[in-house]
């Protein structure tokens, strides 16, 4: 059973537009969450994360908010930029485990 | 320049033919871990390491087989391959720091006729 889940495979969007990649999971205990990128022949890069104590965290075009009574968080990416495409993966942690339980990750396609 | 370095990059065996693809990390950190990747289910751990002498089952470990006689070293062993082990595979590491995120190398992509 999933605890983590992107239940969309892939997303494609405008130049300039928000991309908003989201994440939905179902174990409470779940405290940080974190999102990968990863680009084709490469491996997963660590992006932005999240505190269960925060609902949002910000750096630069990406943000990501946590929604915490409908287990839910999101990754806005505004503007989008063709440099962008990638897949996205999206991680959660539990009582500072070192073992993140990953989501089956988005494909975002930004088209010039 | 801190990274976590994986080979081969590719490699294309035959059923049953025993190999290894080694892992190294440079960051002296404490936990290391292998993942597979395969369409449509993400990222899949096999097996993972606390520290030295310290290793421990993923989701899936059958068929695989890990060492950690290093602290910098992490190698994935597959005694006896088969086609079902065709996969991306990624090693990655992190610090003891609580929520610490993870370096993942740049992948080894195997194919197993």
């Amino acid at each position: 059973d999933q605890q983590v889940k992107q239940n969309s495979p892939s997303l494609s969007v405008q130049e300039g537009r928000i991309s908003i990649l989201n994440c939905d999971y179902t174990n409470s205990m779940f405290d940080y969450f974190l999102w990968y990128k990863k680009y084709p022949a490469e491996g997963p890069t660590f992006l932005i994360s999240i505190s269960s104590i925060k609902d949002k965290n910000e750096d630069g075009r990406f943000t990501v908010f946590l929604n915490k009574s409908a287990k839910h968080l999101s990754l806005h990416i505004v503007p989008s930029q063709p440099g962008d495409s990638a897949v996205y993966f999206c991680a959660a942690l539990s009582g500072g485990s070192y073992i993140p339980t990953f989501g089956r990750g988005t494909s975002l396609i930004v088209h010039p | 320049e801190a990274q976590v370095t994986q080979n081969p990059r590719y490699l294309i065996t035959v059923t049953g033919k025993k190999l290894t693809v080694t892992c190294s990390q440079n960051m002296n950190h404490e936990y290391m871990s292998w993942y597979r990747q395969d369409p449509g289910l993400g990222l899949r751990q096999i097996y993972y390491s606390m520290n030295v002498e310290v290793t421990d089952k993923g989701d899936v470990p059958e068929g695989y087989k890990v060492s950690r006689k290093e602290k910098r070293n992490f190698p994935l062993i597959l005694e006896s391959p088969s086609p079902n082990q065709t996969s991306l595979y990624f090693c990655a590491s992190g610090s003891d720091r609580v929520n610490s995120p993870l370096h993942f190398g740049n992948g080894t992509r195997l194919t197993v006729t």
